[in-house]
């Protein structure tokens, strides 16, 4: 299968600041990528859709000005949530296809907002 | 609204048993089906992925996809206590490159 990284695993911030969440896929080249959020005792919401090369396309009610996403390459998106608030802490999972339709999920990024 | 259900749990199976999951999804028009299982803490793996009406067999797992009424199961047989998860259904609606409708997950407690 397709293996995806992220960097961080976790991060705590202060309200107010900005965090950067990298997503890799480490052996196949993707053209397109996808940022979930996870919140406690709830299912994988998609967030957006990132597409290299253009602008992502966000998911209704997902605010693009406060989550910023860059697909500079084949290998990377980053996902940026800035001005965090308490509300933004949750687990911030990214995807990626392999071969076929199939999505490989990164491992994930827990984010805090305190 | 794109939805996709599941009953949430916890469902709890003897080990050794079979451990049946069942999901259904409102858009007929869905191209692809898959099984994920999340450990508490941790992100999905892919289990299954389907495509088309009937079986699929994968080691102690089978997928079943029944597009006319719109509904996925996935059977687990032999259930080991290492099966204990959340298993996620999640539904591609229009095929290829498209972000995936979650279910909210079913809770499987595998008993030693």
């Amino acid at each position: 299968g397709a293996v995806v990284s992220q960097h961080p695993s976790r991060v705590i911030c202060k309200s107010g600041t900005s965090v950067k969440i990298e997503c890799r896929s480490l052996d196949f080249q993707a053209t397109t990528m996808f940022w979930y959020r996870q919140f406690p005792k709830q299912s994988l919401m998609l967030m957006a859709t990132s597409n290299e090369g253009s602008k992502a396309t966000y998911e209704q009610g997902v605010e693009k000005d406060k989550f910023l996403i860059n697909h500079a390459s084949l290998t990377l998106s980053t996902l940026t949530v800035t001005s965090a608030h308490p509300e933004d802490s949750s687990f911030y999972i990214c995807s990626a296809h392999g071969t076929g339709d199939e999505q490989y999920f990164g491992p994930g990024t827990r984010l805090t907002v305190t | 609204q794109k939805e996709v259900e599941q009953n949430s749990g916890p469902l709890s199976v003897p080990e050794g048993a079979i451990a049946s999951l069942n999901c259904t999804y409102s858009d007929r028009g869905s191209q692809s089906f898959f099984w994920y299982r999340q450990y508490s803490g941790k992100s999905p793996e892919l289990i299954m992925s389907i495509y088309s009406n009937g079986d699929k067999e994968d080691g102690r797992f089978t997928a079943q996809l029944n597009k006319a009424s719109q509904y996925v199961s996935l059977l687990i047989r032999d259930s080991q206590p290492s099966d204990s998860a959340t298993y996620l259904c999640a539904v591609n609606p229009g095929g290829g490159a498209d972000g995936l409708t979650f279910g909210k997950g079913t809770h499987l407690i595998i008993q030693p």
